[in-house]
C-alpha cells in the first residue's frame, strides 16, 4: 500500500457544485495531517491542517478518520478559482518530514 | 508570512556541470528541505536538514548534496547533472515543534539538464 494515495482525477465540477476528495494513508501512527493546494506550476501552498474532530474553513470542510486511515475535503459552492490540485499530505512517524500525495486535480468550469 | 526565496526560477545546465540550487528562509525555522517534482511522481523528498551541519538523506539522495552552513541557507548540489535530473525542485521550511504548522514552499527552480 503506498503510504498516500489520491485518485489523480481531474475532477470536472460546475461553478457552485459541492466537490470531495478522498485520500487514504497508510501508517497508523501519523499524527500530522494537511490538504495543500497547488497551482499550475506554482507551488503548494497550504490549504489547511485536519484535525481529529474535523474543522472548516469557510467553504472548505477537512475530515479525519483514523480508524479507516483516510481524510477527505469537501469543498462547498465551487468557485472558477478553486480550480487546482489538492495534494493530501501526512507526516511520518518521529519525523518531521511530510509525505505528499500525488494530487486530485480539480477544474471548475462556468 | 514566513517568506522562502529560491535563487533561481529557471535554470538550463549541460549534463557533468556541478549545480548549485540555494534557498534562504527568513523566520529562523530549523527545519529544511529539498523536494523534486516530477509529472506522475508527485514530490519525492531528496533531502533535509534539522538545523545546522545537519543533515539527512530523504528518499532520493542519489547523485544529490547538501549544504546548511547558516541556520537560514540550504543548498542543494548536484554534483554531476544528468538528464535524468530535469524537473522541478522545490525548497521548504518548518518550525520544529509545531507538527500542525505544515511547510512553507519556496516558488521552485526549474532546471534542464542538456
Amino acid at each position: 500500500r503506498k503510504e498516500v494515495e489520491q485518485d489523480p482525477g481531474p475532477f470536472n465540477v460546475p461553478e457552485g457544485a459541492t466537490v470531495a476528495f478522498n485520500c487514504t494513508y497508510s501508517n497508523s501512527a501519523s499524527q500530522s495531517f494537511f490538504w495543500y493546494r497547488q497551482d499550475c506550476r506554482k507551488e503548494p501552498k497550504l490549504l489547511m491542517s485536519v484535525y481529529s474532530s474535523g474543522n472548516e474553513d469557510g467553504r472548505f470542510t477537512a475530515q479525519l478518520n483514523r480508524a479507516s486511515q483516510y481524510i477527505s475535503l469537501l469543498i462547498r459552492d465551487s468557485k472558477l478559482s478553486d480550480s487546482a490540485t489538492y495534494l493530501c499530505v501526512v507526516n511520518r512517524e518521529g519525523y518531521s518530514t511530510l509525505t505528499f500525495g500525488k494530487g486530485t486535480m480539480l477544474l471548475v468550469s462556468p | 508570512d514566513v517568506k522562502v526565496t529560491q535563487s533561481s526560477r529557471y535554470l538550463v545546465k549541460r549534463t557533468g556541470e556541478k549545480v548549485f540550487l540555494e534557498c534562504v528562509q527568513d523566520m529562523d525555522h530549523e527545519n529544511m528541505f529539498w523536494y523534486r517534482q516530477d509529472p506522475g511522481l508527485g514530490l519525492r523528498l531528496i533531502y533535509f536538514s534539522y538545523d545546522v551541519k545537519m543533515k539527512e538523506k530523504g528518499d532520493i539522495p542519489e547523485g544529490y548534496s547538501v549544504s546548511r552552513e547558516k541556520k537560514e541557507r540550504f543548498s542543494l548540489i548536484l554534483e554531476s547533472a544528468s538528464t535524468n535530473q530535469t524537473s522541478m525542485y522545490l525548497c521548504a521550511s518548518s518550525l520544529v515543534t509545531r507538527q500542525n504548522y505544515g511547510y512553507t514552499f519556496g516558488s521552485g527552480t526549474r532546471l534542464t539538464v542538456v
